[in-house]
């Protein structure tokens, strides 16, 4: 079975901190995505990647950066961390750049910044 | 680009009736079509999906949906709920040829109720 993992489910972190979100998937993805979820409003895009050390940005990208340096781990780096951050954040990973192919989620980071 | 539209937010249904949860897109041009499910504190996980062929798609738990390229929709439906399908449920669309990028709607809550 394909398996992504988040390095954490619940992560409090104070305004102005520098977070980092790591995913790690075990299935030899080339791609990776991260998106943040919000009532009401479902899952929208944040940055994704096809290939180790590219980056490409989703609808939502401000704030954010990534890293991708191994092509199992995907990192999400909030710089400077604002109350507006507060989300859940799903990373997910697929098989290739070919359309319909299935996306495999983890299981979520539940963000809180005060 | 793309969109997705989930006009349902919530739907609440007695166990053992049928549910139709609702899914609208518009794109300009040939798409792919997902249903995932979220249960409570975990990660999204695929439905059914449609590529191409038949329009009428059966995926796991018995659930299936129906393409229907000139209403541009794609609704889920169940003849027969049970009380353990109470989950989030999410439509996505992915544009041919266009990577292996998803826009997710909004979710509808399923709530199944004794």
């Amino acid at each position: 079975d394909v398996k992504v993992t988040q390095s954490s489910r619940y992560l409090v972190k104070r305004t102005g901190e520098k977070v980092f979100l790591e995913c790690v998937q075990d299935m030899d993805h080339e791609n990776m995505f991260w998106y943040r979820q919000d009532p009401g409003l479902g899952l929208r895009l944040i940055y994704f990647s096809y290939d180790v050390k590219m980056k490409e940005k989703g609808d939502i990208p401000e704030g954010y950066s990534v890293s991708r340096e191994k092509k199992e781990r995907f990192s999400l780096i909030l710089e400077s961390a604002s109350t507006n951050q507060t989300s859940m954040y799903l990373c997910a990973s697929s098989f290739d750049q070919q359309g319909g192919n299935e996306q495999y989620f983890g299981p979520g980071t539940r963000l809180t910044v005060t | 680009a793309q969109s997705v539209t989930q006009l349902d937010s919530q739907v609440p249904v007695f166990e053992e009736a049928p549910v139709e949860l609702r899914c609208n897109y518009s794109s300009s041009v040939s798409v792919y079509l997902f249903w995932y499910v979220q249960y409570p504190n975990q990660g999204l996980q695929l439905l059914l999906k449609y590529l191409s062929g038949s329009t009428l798609v059966k995926g796991i738990n018995g659930f299936e949906a129906e393409f229907n390229k000139s209403q541009t929709s794609f609704h889920l439906r169940k003849p027969s709920v049970h009380i353990s399908d109470t989950a989030e449920y999410f439509c996505a669309v992915s544009e041919t040829g266009g990577g292996n990028k998803l826009t997710f709607g909004t979710g509808t809550q399923l709530k199944v109720e004794l």
